[in-house]
């Protein structure tokens, strides 16, 4: 089956300390986001990538970082300049489709980073 | 900047009663809007998507969902409300595809809880 696949589903962070949550998809998308999820906020997007090789910040991008060598993958860095680490984290991808088509976003099942 | 608002953050129905949750957006030109669903610990998965056309859709799980561009809203329904619903809803809007990643804005959810 084809789908987007997190991990760890829990991650556990010491102060100072940089982590790396894995987004694998193989549906073939062209694009992928990483939100943050924390309660009564919904999702805040942090970085988007269109095409490999290319990632954008999105609204809350400090204290992270991101890399897309390959299409399937869209790995996420919490740096230790995150002082708020705390929260579930979502990948999420899409094709492009057409223009003037709109396609929706496809969610892995989120990794809950804690701080220990 | 488009913006989604769900004045809701929590209602509780009862087993079998109908159900309306709201949404209502902010955005400068014609919109893309979605509804997704998450159970706790889980990603968010698609229930429905407005593009054009019809302006009532119909999604999975028994959901629809009525655009009203007169009053900026969105709001999902289900006619008989199941146990397993309970759960809670995003509503989404979406930019025109340019043939680039579109950016989701997604509301605060509504987190709909259901009585026996």
């Amino acid at each position: 089956d084809g789908g987007i696949t997190q991990s760890p589903k829990y991650l556990f962070r010491k102060e100072g300390q940089n982590v790396t949550l894995s987004c694998e998809q193989n549906l073939n998308h062209d694009a992928m986001y990483w939100y943050r999820q924390d309660p009564g906020q919904g999702l805040r997007l942090i970085y988007y990538s269109q095409i490999v090789n290319d990632f954008q910040k999105g609204d809350i991008a400090e204290g992270y970082s991101v890399s897309r060598e390959k299409k399937e993958s869209f790995p996420l860095t919490v740096t230790s300049a995150q002082k708020n680490p705390t929260a579930f984290y979502l990948c999420a991808s899409r094709t492009h489709g057409q223009p003037g088509s709109n396609q929706p976003q496809h969610f892995g099942d989120g990794t809950r980073l804690s701080i220990l | 900047a488009q913006s989604v608002t769900q004045p809701d953050i929590h209602i509780t129905v009862s087993e079998g009663a109908s159900l309306e949750l709201r949404c209502n957006y902010s955005y400068g030109a014609t919109p893309y809007l979605f509804w997704y669903v998450q159970s706790p610990g889980q990603g968010l998965q698609l229930l429905l998507k407005y593009f054009s056309g019809d302006t009532l859709v119909q999604g999975i799980k028994g959901f629809e969902a009525e655009f009203k561009r007169s009053q900026s809203s969105f709001n999902l329904r289900k006619p008989s409300v199941h146990w397993s619903d309970a759960a809670e809803y995003f509503c989404a809007v979406g930019a025109v595809n340019t043939g680039t990643a579109s950016k989701l804005t997604f509301g605060t959810g509504t987190r709909l809880q259901v009585t026996l």
